[in-house]
């Protein structure tokens, strides 16, 4: 089946600090693949996606690359800031029939502490 | 163009009571969403429409939810005879047509259910 599966957090990190949230999935087919970001009290908001292999994302300093080999979409930014602090979500869009319908990770909570 | 809109932003309903949602896409996206999300986790997908057709239902949807498109534009999410279990944010989402295409989210509707 499709599934996607995100590190756990919550993830705490002192301001300018390096991030990685790990995001691994299975799918069948060639997914298109999204990091979603929830600020709080906020909606979910595309963060950053990539359609096919080797594609990099990237987005306010985000970055992430679609690796086929590892079934893999991690996260980076290389320095974060206080205005980071959110949940981010892994997905993957993968066709099944004539639909097509995004299949999520559990979410990552992020802090960052000045 | 507004983005997705959902109305209300909240609800507090009594357990037993109908309730409903509304959510307003944008306005040239072929499909629509609906997602529940609780508290810590990601989105749980509820059902989704191209045009008017609802083309696939979650079993998490019993049949005390009912949803409808008509007319391809806004759409409804009936919930009857609500349960505690029910209390939720439900979020809608629409998108254009198309690999990778991106998932607009409404800000989400909170339900409780006391």
């Amino acid at each position: 089946g499709n599934s996607v599966t995100q590190m756990e957090g919550p993830v705490t990190l002192s301001e300018e600090a390096f991030l990685t949230i790990n995001c691994t999935y299975t799918a069948t087919g060639y997914p298109s693949l999204f990091w979603y970001v929830q600020y709080p009290g906020e909606g979910l908001q595309l963060l950053l996606k990539a359609t096919k292999a080797d594609d990099k994302g990237s987005n306010k300093g985000f970055e992430a690359t679609y690796r086929k080999e590892t079934t893999s979409f991690h996260l980076e930014k290389g320095s974060v800031q206080v205005s980071d602090s959110a949940v981010y979500f892994c997905a993957l869009s993968v066709r099944a029939g004539n639909n097509r319908k995004l299949i999520w990770g559990l979410g990552t909570s992020l802090a960052v502490n000045p | 163009d507004t983005g997705v809109s959902q109305d209300p932003r909240h609800k507090i309903t009594k357990r037993g009571q109908n309730v409903t949602f509304r959510c307003d896409p944008i306005s040239e996206h072929n499909r629509l969403y609906w997602y529940r999300q609780t508290l810590g986790q990601g989105p749980e997908f509820l059902t989704y429409f191209q045009n008017e057709a609802q083309l696939e239902k979650s079993r998490l949807l019993s049949d005390r939810f009912s949803a409808e498109r008509p007319k391809g534009s806004f759409s409804t999410l009936e919930i009857q005879r609500t349960e505690q279990g029910d209390s939720a944010m439900y979020l809608c989402a629409s998108s254009r047509m198309g690999e990778g295409a991106e998932a607009f989210f409404g800000q989400g509707t909170r339900l409780t259910v006391v």
